[in-house]
This record gives structure tokens, C-alpha cells and sequence, in this order.
């Protein structure tokens, strides 16, 4: 079974710094999932990836898969950021193994 | 479309009652997932369909928890006799069936066992 370590735990930081959450894990993988829950509990998909990196709007994941390791980065950080970032991978077909996440806090 | 519905969105019960949570994928699409998320263990798979088959129910936690999909856009999880471990948030998500497909989740239900 997958291990998916993410670190760090909890993060916070004042508006506008640049994040890096980080998701180690430690079996091969078909894909890389980075979900984002806000505090009313909604679970949205931001990113899935199986090589390299992507981008949408101020958030960037990239992952290598040599090292089995993937970043998630938001660059001009945002109050409105401020979520559980969930990093999930995926193992065979469908299933999902889960990272505990990381409380990020976006301070004005 | 209206995204992954689910019901109801809380329940508070009794220990020893029946607890059934409920879930209408999104049209089109045929996997679909029950996870389980707890302060202590985060989010698990608790078990997901293809085709409304049973794919994979390794992470059912005991024979207290059943789930079955008799159509295509409809799925239920049931608890019986419910217990004050499972309280938890419920999650059922869904997706187009393939290796690299996303999966939508719905808003969960908030059960609490008393």
C-alpha cells in the first residue's frame, strides 16, 4: 500500500508570499491528484498529473516521478487560498490514496 | 448539470440505528466512489463501482457497512447498526471510467452517531 507523506502539516503565510506544499509518496503511481477542501468542506479537483507540470492561473504542480515526489506552488498567495490542499495518488486503475493535507492559511 | 448530489447532507442518529447516505453521480459519467474523511485517519476509499458493479470494497470497514448501485444514477452506503466511530464526513464522487480521468466529488454528508 501507498505511504503519501505531505509536508508541511499547516502553513501560514501573509498575502501575496509564495507557497510550496510538498507530496512524497512511495510506490509507483499512474497519476497524481492535488484536491483543494475549503472550510465549508467541499472537495474540488485542481490538478491531475502523471509527468511533468501544470499550470492554471496563479497555481503550478509539477511532480517527478523518479523521485516520487510532486509540488504544488501557488505564486501571489490570496486569503481566498486559504484551504486544506489534499494530495491524492492514484494506484492501478482508480483508486485513490490519500495524503492527511495541508492546512494553508493566507493572512492579509 | 447539477454535479455530484448527495443526501442528506447531515444526519444525526442513535447508536444501533440504521443510517442509509445517498448519492446521484453526474450524468454520463459511470465510476463512482464512497470515501469516508475523519480528523484521525483523513480521507479513505471506502469502496466505487464501475458500471454499477462493485470494483473494489477492501475498504469497507466491517460487515456493518453495505453499498450498492442498482442504476446508473443512483448509489447508496448503508450502516447498520451504526456505531459512534462512524461519524465522519461521507463523501461519494464520480468520474468517466479510464486511468487518467478526474473525479467530481459531492458537497458529503456529516453523520454523527450519538
Amino acid at each position: 500500500k501507498n505511504e503519501v507523506e505531505q509536508s508541511p502539516q499547516n502553513l501560514t503565510a501573509q498575502e501575496g508570499e509564495f507557497i510550496t506544499i510538498n507530496c512524497s509518496y512511495s510506490v509507483g503511481i499512474s497519476a497524481l491528484h492535488w484536491l483543494q477542501q475549503h472550510p465549508g468542506g467541499g472537495i474540488v479537483s485542481l490538478f491531475m498529473l502523471s509527468s511533468g507540470k501544470k499550470k492554471h492561473g496563479r497555481l503550478i504542480a509539477t511532480i517527478n516521478i523518479q523521485e516520487k515526489h510532486s509540488s504544488l506552488h501557488i505564486t501571489a498567495s490570496h486569503p481566498r487560498d486559504s484551504a486544506v490542499y489534499i494530495c491524492a495518488v492514484r494506484e492501478g486503475a482508480q483508486k485513490l490514496v490519500f495524503g492527511q493535507g495541508t492546512r494553508l492559511t493566507i493572512n492579509p | 448539470d447539477a454535479g455530484v448530489i448527495q443526501s442528506p447532507r447531515h444526519e444525526v442518529t442513535e447508536m444501533g440505528q440504521e443510517v442509509t447516505l445517498r448519492c446521484k453521480p453526474i450524468s454520463g459519467h459511470n465510476s463512482l466512489f464512497w470515501y469516508r474523511q475523519t480528523m484521525m485517519r483523513g480521507l479513505e476509499l471506502l469502496i466505487y463501482f464501475n458500471n454499477n458493479v462493485p470494483i473494489d470494497d477492501s475498504g469497507m470497514p466491517e460487515d456493518r457497512f453495505s453499498a450498492k448501485m442498482p442504476n446508473a444514477s443512483f448509489s447508496t452506503l448503508k450502516i447498520q447498526p451504526s456505531e459512534p466511530r462512524d461519524s465522519a464526513v461521507y463523501f461519494c464522487a464520480s468520474s468517466t471510467s479510464g486511468r487518467l480521468n478526474e473525479q467530481f466529488f459531492g458537497p458529503g454528508t456529516r453523520l454523527t452517531v450519538l
